[in-house]
């Protein structure tokens, strides 16, 4: 069973901050995705990758995804409050066609 | 048209009595997807539809658990005499083709067995 760990689990930070969520596994992906989920609502894709080494920038949000394709990060630069939400990543191992959702970073942007 | 869309919003049910729950997937998506979200958990998969194939049943957690997708559109979990435990937000999503790429979420049925 492939495990998705990411960390931290919550961050609670000020408007302005910038912040890192990270992406692990023991295992290779075929490709990974991040998603971010408000309340009462499905989770929203954010980006794919599926180049090792890929960076993807999508605003003031970087995407980059390992080396060796085991894990990937999100970093938020000069945080603003409607970044508040939750943030999953998701991989897919060999030729599933399937998602393996990590537990999610709970992020909190206040003023 | 629109996006995913999932009926009811929200079920509160009591023990062991049957829930259903809908799926409506993007037009002309063909792939669809079950998910369950827990307090405080990731997403759990549940099952998997792509076209006329075989579902991947692989990740549903008894035989209380059903899903059959109609006309290659519309789809429906079963849960039968549920417990308490099944309380959890279920997910559906939709892809245009088969592989877990770009995956659509619909907004969810929060369910809460009493």
């Amino acid at each position: 069973t492939q495990l998705l760990e990411q960390s931290p689990q919550f961050l609670s930070i000020q408007e302005g901050e910038n912040l890192t969520v990270y992406c692990n596994s023991s295992s290779v992906f075929s490709s990974l995705q991040w998603y971010r989920q408000e309340p009462g609502e499905g989770p929203v894709l954010l980006v794919t990758v599926v180049t090792g080494g890929e960076v993807k920038k999508l605003k003031r949000l970087t995407f980059q995804f390992g080396d060796a394709r085991k894990d990937s990060s999100l970093h938020i630069t000069a945080a603003q409050t409607g970044d508040t939400g939750l943030y999953l990543c998701a991989g897919v191992y060999g030729t599933a066609s399937k998602l393996t959702f990590g537990t999610g970073t709970r992020l909190q942007v206040t003023l | 048209g629109a996006g995913v869309s999932q009926s009811p919003s929200n079920k509160v049910t009591e023990k062991g009595k049957d829930v259903e729950l809908r799926c409506d997937p993007i037009s002309g998506h063909t792939a669809l997807y079950w998910y369950r979200q827990s307090l405080g958990q990731g997403l759990e998969f549940l099952i998997y539809f792509q076209g006329n194939s075989a579902p991947d049943k692989s990740g549903l957690p008894s035989d209380r658990f059903s899903a059959e997708r109609t006309g290659g559109s519309v789809s429906t979990l079963t849960i039968q005499r549920t417990q308490q435990e099944d309380s959890a937000v279920y997910l559906c999503a939709s892809s245009f083709m088969q592989g877990a790429y770009e995956q659509y979420f619909g907004p969810g049925t929060r369910l809460t067995v009493t």
